[in-house]
């Protein structure tokens, strides 16, 4: 079965920096999808970055970008220029590719706290 | 409204109580999820319709009963529930297909007493 483990349960950054949240996965399959989920103290979850496996370039959405290694089976996340309202907690979820793929396996997720 | 709905937001039962929590997608998608999401547990899947048939049904225990009568509408019927199902329930939604990104419901807190 699959498995997503993320370290580091809870992470701080001040703002307008830089931080890197880490992941790693366990899996058998060559053909997988790799997310961030966003989840505010609103509680509604919002997906931050997708990752297809078979792609070698890291996904990339404007202050949010990955480093994928497939390798080594780790998908982090690094948040540059941090905003206030970045502070959540954050999901790193594993999809298998196959016809339904039913396997969505989330991780345990880091609480990241932003420093004015 | 946009997006995928949920309710009641917050719901408090006791035992005994028979309630149900709605779910709607405004996204044209044909594939509907509930999710767990206790305190310091990662999120559990619980179940999965594909084009309103149930795809998937994680060992949940029958007094959750969920119902999909269409793509867009999702229920989980709750009887007899116990305290340790306290939580929050998500409901999230996508087109159906390993590659496709699912999109989440605001929730609905539950106590149960």
């Amino acid at each position: 079965a699959q498995t997503v483990t993320q370290s580091q349960p809870e992470m701080s950054v001040q703002e307008a920096e830089t931080v890197t949240l880490s992941c790693t996965y366990d899996t058998s399959e060559s053909d997988y999808y790799l997310f961030w989920y966003k989840q505010p103290p609103s509680r509604q979850m919002i997906l931050v970055i997708r990752q297809e496996a078979y792609k070698q370039q890291n996904a990339t959405e404007n202050r949010f970008s990955v480093n994928f290694q497939k390798a080594a089976k780790s998908f982090s996340l690094k948040i540059s220029d941090s905003q206030l309202g970045d502070a959540a907690m954050y999901f790193c979820a594993y999809r298998s590719g196959d016809n339904y793929g039913q396997n969505f396996v989330f991780g345990p997720g880091t609480r990241l706290s932003v420093l004015p | 409204e946009t997006g995928v709905t949920q309710t009641p937001r917050h719901l408090v039962m006791g035992m005994t109580n028979k309630k149900s929590l709605k779910c709607e997608q405004h996204l044209g998608h044909n594939a509907m999820y509930w999710y767990k999401q206790s305190a310091k547990k990662p999120l559990e899947l619980m179940f999965v319709y594909n084009f309103k048939e149930q795809t998937e049904n994680n060992s949940v225990p029958s007094r959750f009963s969920p119902e999909c009568p269409n793509s867009s509408h999702l229920f989980l019927h709750l009887h007899t529930l116990q305290p340790e199902d306290s939580a929050l329930y998500l409901c999230a939604s996508s087109l159906a297909g390993g590659r496709e990104t699912q999109y989440f419901g605001p929730g609905t807190r539950l106590l149960v007493l």
